[in-house]
């Protein structure tokens, strides 16, 4: 399969404690996206990357997250001093191209804090 | 700023009836505008997108979705209902007009569709 993946899939951690999350994209695919999406809602942008450049960050992006893409294929997210309210799915997707093109996401990390 | 509307929380129907699942966007200049489906504990997956040209676009597993520019609205669509259709959608949009910020998606909060026998 040559689709998004991401590790781990689940994640359980304390409040406090710092957290990170890894994407590996489709490997043609230059632009890499993260979104967080909790129940009953739809994934919510966080960041955008085209190949290693952040572009893009979202208002919900607080001081507390940071995303790197250090050679423009994988990404990792951190989150530090975890809160509850961070607990969430955290999406990957990667497209091909800009604006009209589909972005095809992975399978999600799920973070609880507790 | 960008939005998207699905006004039913969730959508019922019998296997073999037509469905259809309801989105409405709002955008400053001209939409890409996106459908979606997430089965339980995994990734949203694609469907099908409308960019330009024919009002009604095809896309995976018999769905189809008609744009309505004067309505706002990006309907999705099937004939004929499955069991295995039952998911939560998601309509998303994305202003193609707007430069800087123009890439990221703005989702819906989705639509629970729940088709029985």
């Amino acid at each position: 399969d040559t689709g998004v993946s991401q590790d781990p899939r689940h994640k359980i951690t304390k409040r406090g404690q710092n957290v990170t999350f890894r994407c590996d994209p489709i490997s043609e695919h230059n632009r890499l996206y993260w979104y967080r999406q909790t129940l009953g809602q739809g994934p919510e942008f966080l960041t955008y990357f085209q190949n290693e450049a952040q572009l893009e960050k979202s208002r919900l992006l607080s001081d507390r997250f940071s995303a790197e893409r250090p050679k423009g294929s994988f990404s990792t997210l951190e989150i530090q001093r975890t809160e509850q309210g961070d607990s969430a799915m955290y999406l990957c997707a990667s497209s091909s191209g800009d604006r009209g093109y589909e972005q095809y996401f992975g399978p999600g990390t799920r973070l609880t804090v507790t | 700023a960008q939005s998207v509307a699905q006004p039913e929380d969730q959508v019922n129907v019998a296997e073999g009836n037509p469905l259809t699942v309801k989105c409405t966007y709002s955008v400053s200049g001209n939409p890409y505008l996106f459908w979606y489906v997430q089965y339980p504990n995994r990734g949203l997956q694609f469907l099908l997108k409308y960019i330009t040209g024919d009002n009604l676009v095809k896309g995976s597993y018999g769905f189809e979705a008609e744009f309505n520019k004067s309505q706002t609205s990006f309907h999705l669509k099937k004939p004929s209902a499955l069991v295995s259709d039952s998911a939560l959608y998601f309509c998303a949009v994305r202003d193609m007009t707007r430069a800087g910020t123009a890439s990221k998606l703005t989702f819906g909060t989705g639509t629970r569709l729940q088709v029985t026998l």
